[in-house]
């Protein structure tokens, strides 16, 4: 069974770091690309990041390049996402998620970051 | 980027009703290469993650009721739902992978009367 664990979440003070970490079992973690996908509060879904299965490739949209980098570490199974100069719109639940052919097959429970002062 | 409008925002149905909801991407999601549309659906039920229901525009994903129904190529594209259960309530959203950045619909919230 397919299983995306997402850990690291909580509540930071804008322009401050935060890292999410994501643990994935059930599948060949090396053989897929991985992503995260958030949701603000009482709003929509938006794609954030993805990565290939060497990490050699990263793709993000406008709104977090520059700030977001995604990782992985195929040994551990584990996709992580570094995020930085946090401002408020950045609140949301963060998803961790399995692309094939980009669309999202696999999503975890979700992990909340809370960007206020 | 690839705009998705979708619609309605929200709609309220009795059981049994069918149930229809449109997405419409600002560029054609059909590739020439091997014919398919790269437009996905997605329920998500209140406090759960999204679940995929429709990939392709028409496959259901493994274990969807058939009674979702996916449709349309190109730049138009629906969603139906037949025979409509207390337990479709949720939102629905069209996402489209046929290019970076990918980019969703703003969603459909489906109430049950």
């Amino acid at each position: 069974e397919v299983q995306l664990v997402e850990s690291g979440g909580g509540l930071v003070q804008p322009g401050r770091s935060l890292k999410l970490s994501c643990a994935a079992s059930g599948f060949t973690f090396s053989n897929h690309y991985m992503a995260w996908v958030r949701q603000a509060p009482k709003k929509g879904l938006e794609w954030v990041a993805t990565i290939s299965t060497s990490g050699s490739r990263t793709y993000y949209p406008d709104s977090v390049k520059g700030r977001f980098t995604i990782s992985r570490d195929n040994a551990k199974s584990s996709l992580y996402l570094q995020m930085n100069s946090l401002k408020s719109e950045d609140t949301a639940t963060y998803y961790c998620a399995r692309p094939d052919n980009n669309r999202f097959d696999y999503w975890g429970q979700g992990v909340m970051v809370t960007v206020s002062s | 980027d690839i705009v998705m409008t979708q619609s309605p925002f929200s709609l309220a149905v009795s059981e049994g009703e069918m149930v229809t909801i449109n997405c419409k991407p600002s560029q054609s999601l059909l590739s020439s290469g091997n014919q398919k549309n790269y437009l996905a659906w997605y329920q998500q039920k209140p406090g759960q993650s999204p679940k995929l229901l429709i990939y392709y525009a028409s496959t259901r994903q493994s274990g969807v009721p058939d009674r979702f129904i996916g449709s349309g190529s190109g730049t138009d594209f629906t969603l139906t739902i037949s025979d409509v259960q207390a337990e479709d309530l949720a939102d629905y959203y069209c996402l489209q992978h046929y290019s970076y950045p990918l980019t969703f619909g703003s969603g459909t919230k489906l109430e049950i009367k």
